[in-house]
């Protein structure tokens, strides 16, 4: 059971638009703590794609975005390739666990 | 360019020590903005952090392993080190070194390749 819940799996056509959701809680999200977020290609190590809630690294495409309301925290990812099909991460800090937490993961599936 | 390499035993029995080295390339251990973590993926399920050093010295470790878990900086040779006691299966996972600071304070830049640990009798 992680401490940041995300839906297990998401999918969506080439071209539209599709969500993730990070929902955590007061001790976390909700606490003010920055939420990153990670993309898992099959076979690969993880890749930062937001930082600070809402930043991307250089070379990281603008159709990647983040967003964080309350304690809860998102990725939009527009324009869909087939190359975006991956695993998704969020991460952020727990202070009532002094740890680094990540989200449980959630597989995007490219129709 | 950044480089981080993992590297150990892929096979350790069950109650013994699990010792992982990380050699890094392209940067000084030394940069004083960056921690460097270890976190682990057990095979097919999601992401899990173990702990970050600076290279100062200064550890945090994951409480529901702190009690395994030692972190290790050797700046003459650039490496960081992880050792876990007393491994069960639930240990077994790809362990992954990785670097934070480049960005933000909290999220993790580069990570390594990753090493499979099987942890086994």
């Amino acid at each position: 059971q992680s401490v940041l819940t995300q839906p297990p799996s998401v999918s969506g056509a080439p071209g539209q638009r599709v969500t993730i959701s990070c929902t955590g809680s007061s001790s976390n999200i909700g606490a003010g703590y920055d939420v990153n977020w990670y993309q898992q290609l099959p076979g690969a190590a993880p890749k930062l794609l937001i930082y600070g809630n809402t930043y991307r690294p250089s070379g990281v495409p603008d159709r990647f975005s983040g967003s964080k309301s309350g304690t809860s925290a998102s990725l939009a990812i527009s324009g869909l390739q087939a190359g975006d099909g991956a695993d998704y991460y969020c991460q952020s800090f727990d202070s009532s666990l002094s740890a680094s937490v990540f989200g449980g993961g959630t597989k995007l599936t490219v129709l | 360019q950044l480089q981080l390499q993992e590297s150990g035993p892929g096979l350790v029995k069950t109650s013994e020590t699990l010792s992982l080295t990380c050699s890094v390339s392209g940067d000084s251990i030394r940069r004083s903005v960056e921690y460097w973590v270890w976190i682990r993926q057990p095979p097919g399920k999601g992401l899990e952090w173990i702990g970050s050093i600076h290279f100062s010295g200064s550890s945090y470790y994951n409480p529901s392993l702190k009690s395994r878990v030692t972190m290790s900086v050797d700046t003459s040779k650039n490496e960081l080190s992880l050792k876990l006691t007393s491994v069960t299966a639930a240990d077994t996972a790809v362990y992954y070194c990785a670097r934070v600071g480049e960005y933000s304070s909290s999220s993790i830049d580069q990570w390594g390749q990753g090493t499979l640990v099987t942890v086994s009798s």
